[in-house]
C-alpha cells in the first residue's frame, strides 16, 4: 500500500537552533513529494516539492528537504526555527491507486520554537 | 491575486439535515479537489474534478456525501442525513492541473454535527 509517514507527533526546539521534521514514504514509481504547513483554522500553505532533480529541494520561508531515495525519506529542515515557524507540518505523496494530482497525507507534526 | 475561498467557515447542524459547502477556486485553475479532516488528522481525498468532470469520488463516504463544479469553477460538496461523524474540517484545493503541481488550499469549512 502506498503511504506517508511522519514519525513524530511533535518536535520542540529552540528558536535559532536547526529544525528537522522527518517524512519517509512508501510508493511505487518515481515519488513526487510536497511539504505543507498548516496554522491554527487556516488551510493547507505549500512550501516545497520534489519532482526530479537535485535531491536538496529549497522552498518558501528558508525552509528546504532533503530527498534520499535509499532511505525512502523526505526530511524537512531549517537552518535556524524562529517562533513563527511553530504550527503543523504535513508531508504528501501521490496516491497512485487513485485519480491524477489525488494526494495521500502524514498525519502531521506539530513543531513548537520556544524562544 | 486571490486565493481558494471556502464558506461558509463554520456550520454547524443537527443530525439528519443536509448541508451544502462552496468552493472557489483560484481563476483559471483547471482541477479542483475536496479533502476531509479529522482533528489531529491529516486531510483525506474525497473528490477530484477537472473543470467540470468529476473524475474521481473513490474518498466519498457515502452516497450521502455529492460534489458538483457544473460550469468548471464553483464547486459545491453537498452532504445529505447529515450524521456525527460528518464532524470535520472539509478542505478544498486547487492545482493548475499537471498531477505534481501544488495544491493551493482555502481555509476549510468547519462542519459540527450536534
Amino acid at each position: 500500500a502506498q503511504s506517508v509517514a511522519q514519525p513524530e507527533d511533535q518536535v520542540n526546539v529552540a528558536e535559532g537552533n536547526p529544525l528537522t521534521v522527518k517524512c519517509t514514504y512508501s510508493v511505487s514509481g518515481n515519488p513526487y513529494l510536497f511539504w505543507y504547513v498548516q496554522y491554527p483554522n487556516r488551510g493547507l500553505q505549500f512550501l516545497l516539492k520534489y519532482i526530479t532533480g537535485d535531491n536538496l529541494v529549497k522552498g518558501s520561508y528558508g525552509f528546504e528537504a532533503e530527498f534520499n531515495k535509499s532511505q525512502t525519506s523526505f526530511h524537512l529542515k531549517k537552518p535556524s526555527a524562529l517562533v513563527s515557524d511553530s504550527a503543523l507540518y504535513f508531508c504528501a505523496g501521490p496516491n497512485y491507486g487513485g485519480s491524477q494530482g489525488n494526494l495521500i497525507f502524514g498525519k502531521g507534526t506539530k513543531l513548537s520554537v520556544k524562544p | 491575486g486571490a486565493g481558494v475561498s471556502q464558506s461558509p467557515r463554520y456550520k454547524v447542524a443537527k443530525r439528519g439535515q443536509d448541508v451544502a459547502l462552496r468552493c472557489d477556486p483560484i481563476s483559471g485553475h483547471v482541477s479542483l479537489f475536496w479533502y476531509q479532516q479529522a482533528l489531529g488528522q491529516g486531510p483525506e481525498f474525497l473528490t477530484y474534478f477537472q473543470n467540470e468532470a468529476q473524475l474521481d469520488k473513490s474518498g466519498l463516504p457515502s452516497d450521502r456525501f455529492f460534489a458538483e463544479r457544473p460550469e468548471g469553477s464553483v464547486s459545491t460538496l453537498k452532504i445529505q442525513r447529515t450524521q456525527q461523524e460528518d464532524s470535520a474540517v472539509y478542505l478544498c484545493a486547487s492545482s493548475l492541473g499537471q498531477y505534481n503541481q501544488p495544491q493551493h488550499f482555502g481555509d476549510g469549512t468547519r462542519l459540527s454535527i450536534l
